[in-house]
């Protein structure tokens, strides 16, 4: 079975800071991931995501994530953080090429909410 | 192009009575997942529908019911409302014929059970 781990719950970091948001994922096969991003009361906005080829990702708003396999982490990154991308942050796992066209959802991790400090 | 989109954005229901939810997908998208999401958690997978079929479903109970029109939108319907249904219930449109599917989120309908 997948399964996505956020380890913080919650992370406050000061405006122009860096930042890292850990996710960890469990899956048999290749997995897909991705990061999305919640606005209070709003939807999910895709950040990125991985498929295949370079492990270093680019996203909008200047989000970047690294897979890497022999972690089974894809870890979420920004060298200088805004006031704007204080929200919650999900990162999730789909299926990937080896799962036989039957598993087609995506599972989410609890999420990381970013408090940013002026 | 206008992206996934939900209605209502709020509702309150009571104990017992059943809920419609409807989703418009992305333009060009042929299919329709649906999620729940509790408050302080990460959404949970309901089911997915493609060809007006429920393509996969998740770990929710015969209460939860949906249907995809020819059109591709789709409706979530809740039946015997319990106080536990209460959540924000996200749609997610995607392509079916690309060989990843990237799923893009609605803005969500707010649901409050009294």
């Amino acid at each position: 079975a997948q399964s996505v781990t956020q380890p913080d719950i919650h992370i406050t970091v000061s405006e122009g800071a860096s930042l890292e948001l850990r996710c960890n994922y469990s899956y048999g096969a290749t997995p897909y991931l991705f990061w999305y991003v919640q606005s209070p009361g709003q939807g999910l906005q895709l950040l990125l995501k991985y498929f295949s080829g370079d492990t270093l990702v680019q996203g909008i708003k200047g989000f970047e994530a690294e897979f890497k396999r022999s972690q089974s982490s894809f870890n979420l990154r920004k060298p200088s953080v805004h006031w704007s991308d204080a929200a919650e942050y999900f990162c999730a796992v789909g299926p990937g090429r080896n799962s036989g066209g039957s598993n087609y959802k995506l599972t989410f991790g609890k999420g990381t909410l970013l408090t940013v400090n002026p | 192009d206008a992206g996934v989109t939900q209605s209502p954005t709020h509702l309150i229901k009571t104990r017992g009575q059943q809920v419609t939810l409807r989703c418009s997908p992305k333009s060009g998208h042929d299919t329709v997942s649906w999620y729940q999401q509790a408050l302080g958690q990460g959404p949970q997978f309901i089911f997915q529908y493609y060809e007006e079929e429920e393509r996969q479903r998740g770990n929710f109970p015969d209460r939860f019911s949906g249907h995809q029109f020819p059109n591709y939108s789709s409706e979530l319907n809740v039946n015997a409302l319990l106080l536990g249904d209460s959540a924000l219930y996200l749609c997610a449109s995607s392509i079916r014929d690309r060989a990843v599917e990237t799923q893009y989120f609605g803005p969500g309908t707010r649901l409050l059970v009294l």
